[in-house]
């Protein structure tokens, strides 16, 4: 079973460019996930879809940083323009309805993020 | 805010020995997850406990849930040196659509 797939596993980019992160959730699965990991903040939730619809981005930090799902079976998250306090480790999770209260999350391995 | 705050940040044990992880929340939940995290990779989940469970076992884990003290434990028995790991408890709320709230996690290291 192909587990959650992140890419790139590893990226470093200057301030002000774009970046995109991809996640392809596990198949059958309806929710999705992403968060940012950092020594200071630890795991944060940046925003969750459920049947590929946006549910809750309140944890978007700013207007810079957006996700789609256009599909059941891929996600993005996008940074534009990227500054240096973006740099963090970015895992998407995926888990099963009903109510992902009560399912596992499964993690991919996550994308580093260096902005220098 | 976090809303799970594990204890001890950091633990250093001998391969052979129990390792004793506790976990403090604050608001009403529906569970509360345990997870693993080997350095560089993803998070794996371990085990949930209900809110109406007061204990759970999985191999050489054992979780404890008291909701009257709004906390947690996860005991690993005979550790070994590839339970070297950071691990995190996540607490699920009992609103709707509920997602999980993580703490910054306790870092295991079992030396042989």
């Amino acid at each position: 079973d192909a587990g959650v797939i992140q890419s790139p596993r590893h990226e470093v980019t200057e301030m002000g460019q774009e970046v995109t992160l991809r996640c392809k959730p596990i198949s059958g699965h309806n929710s999705l996930f992403w968060y940012r990991q950092t020594m200071m903040r630890g795991l944060e939730l940046l925003i969750y879809f459920n049947n590929n619809v946006p549910i809750d981005d309140s944890g978007m930090p700013e207007d810079r940083f957006s996700a789609k799902m256009p599909n059941a079976s891929f996600s993005t998250l996008k940074i534009q323009p990227s500054e240096p306090r973006d740099s963090a480790v970015y895992f998407c999770a995926s888990s099963a309805t009903p109510g992902t209260a009560n399912q596992p999350q499964h993690f991919g391995d996550g994308t580093r993020l260096s902005i220098l | 805010s976090q809303q799970g705050e594990e204890d001890p940040q950091a633990l250093s044990i001998q391969e052979g020995e129990n390792a004793t992880m506790n976990c403090s929340y604050k608001t009403s939940i529906n569970n509360l997850q345990w997870y693993r995290q080997n350095s560089g990779r993803g998070l794996v989940h371990l085990i949930l406990i209900r809110s109406n469970e007061r204990e759970k076992h999985s191999g050489r884990l054992r979780v404890t849930l008291d909701t009257s003290k709004k906390s947690s434990s996860l005991l690993i028995t005979a550790s070994r040196a590839a339970d070297t790991a950071s691990y995190f408890c996540a607490t699920a709320s009992n609103s709707g659509y509920s997602t999980l709230t993580f703490g910054k996690g306790t870092m295991l290291l079992v030396s042989p």
